[in-house]
């Protein structure tokens, strides 16, 4: 099946710019989020990208897309604590026929002040 | 914006019952609305894609009959959790996409413990 995967674990210092990387296998990808997800809650939608598309930047956030290569990552400029939280990526395609969307495991970021 | 109501928020019940969480799109219409489940310290897992008017369609490896979605309105779709067990305990979430918007909205969740 497809695969969505990223780095488990970023910390950073209040102030400092994150990246938060994703790679992926679907060929056929239309197009890929980036989601957040605070403890006990359900995700929000940060951002996406449609996949003929290399840049988009949305406030602090700006989100590459190599599509050759399949990757995918979530830059967060001037990063606070409060932006500390798991950040999913995540694919939507057309697999086998049927569209669905497939998460990445997650990247939990750590702002320290 | 597009809001995802879920409901319960948290659900303690006991080996062997059955437990209901519902979904409800507030603001819009959504024929397809998603049922995920979440275990601790790992990404989401789709479950099943839930069709208004239709049966669901289930991912490889989840039980149908343990698992009971209906999807009875275009604003309405609700997840059964039937004859739980402990091993069912984890948090569930669902989605939906508004037609008319990009991105899927979801739910806050609901955190299902069987004791």
């Amino acid at each position: 099946g497809e695969d969505v995967e990223q780095s488990l674990f970023l910390s950073v210092r209040e102030g400092d710019s994150s990246v938060i990387n994703c790679t992926y296998t679907d060929s056929s990808s239309t197009y890929l989020y980036w989601y957040k997800q605070e403890p006990g809650a359900g995700l929000q939608l940060l951002t996406y990208i449609f996949s003929n598309m290399d840049m988009k930047q949305d406030q602090r956030l700006t989100v590459l897309l190599n599509k050759k290569d399949k990757h995918l990552s979530l830059r967060i400029a001037d990063t606070q604590t409060g932006d500390s939280a798991i950040y999913f990526c995540a694919d939507w395609g057309l697999n086998t026929g049927f569209q669905k969307l497939v998460f990445g495991t997650g990247t939990r970021l750590l702002v320290s002040p | 914006g597009a809001v995802v109501s879920q409901h319960p928020s948290w659900v303690i019940c006991k080996s062997g019952t059955s437990v209901k969480i519902e979904c409800r799109s507030l603001d819009f219409q959504a024929t397809t609305m998603f049922w995920y489940r979440q275990f601790p310290k790992q990404s989401l897992m789709l479950m099943a894609t839930s069709n208004e008017g239709s049966k669901a369609t289930y991912e490889q490896g989840v039980e149908k009959d343990k698992f009971l979605i209906n999807h009875a309105s275009l604003t309405l779709s609700t997840l059964t959790v039937t004859s739980a067990h402990p091993e069912d305990s984890s948090f569930y979430i669902c989605s939906a996409q508004d037609a008319k918007r990009e991105g899927y909205t979801f739910g806050s969740g609901t955190r299902l413990t069987v004791v």
